[in-house]
């Protein structure tokens, strides 16, 4: 099993649209967690970190289920200019550091 | 911008020879992580520098070494090349190994 995996996609879905994407982690130590986004042969950029109570953004909403090892991310009123890359990365801060992303789910947002 | 900067931005190297990047972090971050990005697929952790110290590391041989200097800036040396080694070579700086942010990045070919 993959340490980190997330939803294959690819998403296409209409603007105005809400979708949801979910990420698994194998470790239970893992610690901290983060969403990324990519845009095409650009470099990741930080959306938001996930936080155990969920965390809001203006459209940007993320949630984490330590229970379950699931961390999520839905996004409301999709806009064009949301295609991207979103990139699911699980941190393990221990006396020596892991940092797993997971293999990214692409959205497009049509017109 | 971030504030990351790295260099070359492309670099074209022969089988068995030798390579350094370099990575130049943001202002006051003290933790530089370095990852290989293959094309269409995640990021994948190298190894990282805290406080001029490796502090975590990924699957990766012992060709790739690396540096920390007391600036925070960064090195990653690659021996030995070889052509699976072609890919996205990312730097992200962080403060106190939390959120990361990346550089643009250095397209290595091995030919």
């Amino acid at each position: 099993r993959k340490e980190v995996e997330q939803d294959p996609g690819p998403f296409n879905v209409p603007e105005g649209a809400t979708v949801a994407f979910n990420c698994t982690y194998s470790n239970s130590a893992s610690q901290s967690f983060f969403w990324y986004r990519q845009d095409c042969r650009k470099e990741p950029k930080l959306l938001m970190s996930v936080y155990s109570s969920g965390n809001e953004d203006g459209r940007f909403t993320a949630q984490l289920n330590r229970a379950s090892q699931y961390i999520s991310l839905l996004i409301r009123d999709s806009k064009l200019s949301d295609s991207a890359t979103y990139l699911c990365v699980v941190f393990l801060k221990t006396s020596y550091d892991k940092v797993i992303f997971g293999p990214g789910t692409s959205l497009s947002v049509i017109p | 911008e971030t504030g990351v900067t790295q260099s070359p931005t492309h670099l074209i190297k022969t089988r068995g020879q030798q390579v350094t990047l370099r990575c130049s972090s943001q202002s006051g971050h003290n933790t530089v992580s370095w990852y290989q990005q293959a094309l269409g697929q995640g990021p994948q952790f190298i190894f990282q520098y805290y406080r001029e110290e490796e502090n975590g590391r990924g699957n990766f041989p012992p060709r790739f070494s690396g540096l920390q200097f007391p600036n925070y800036s960064s090195e990653l040396n690659v021996n030995a090349l070889e052509l699976d080694d072609s890919a996205l070579y990312l730097c992200a700086s962080s403060f106190d190994r939390y959120e990361q942010y990346f550089g643009p990045g250095t397209r290595l070919t091995v030919t």
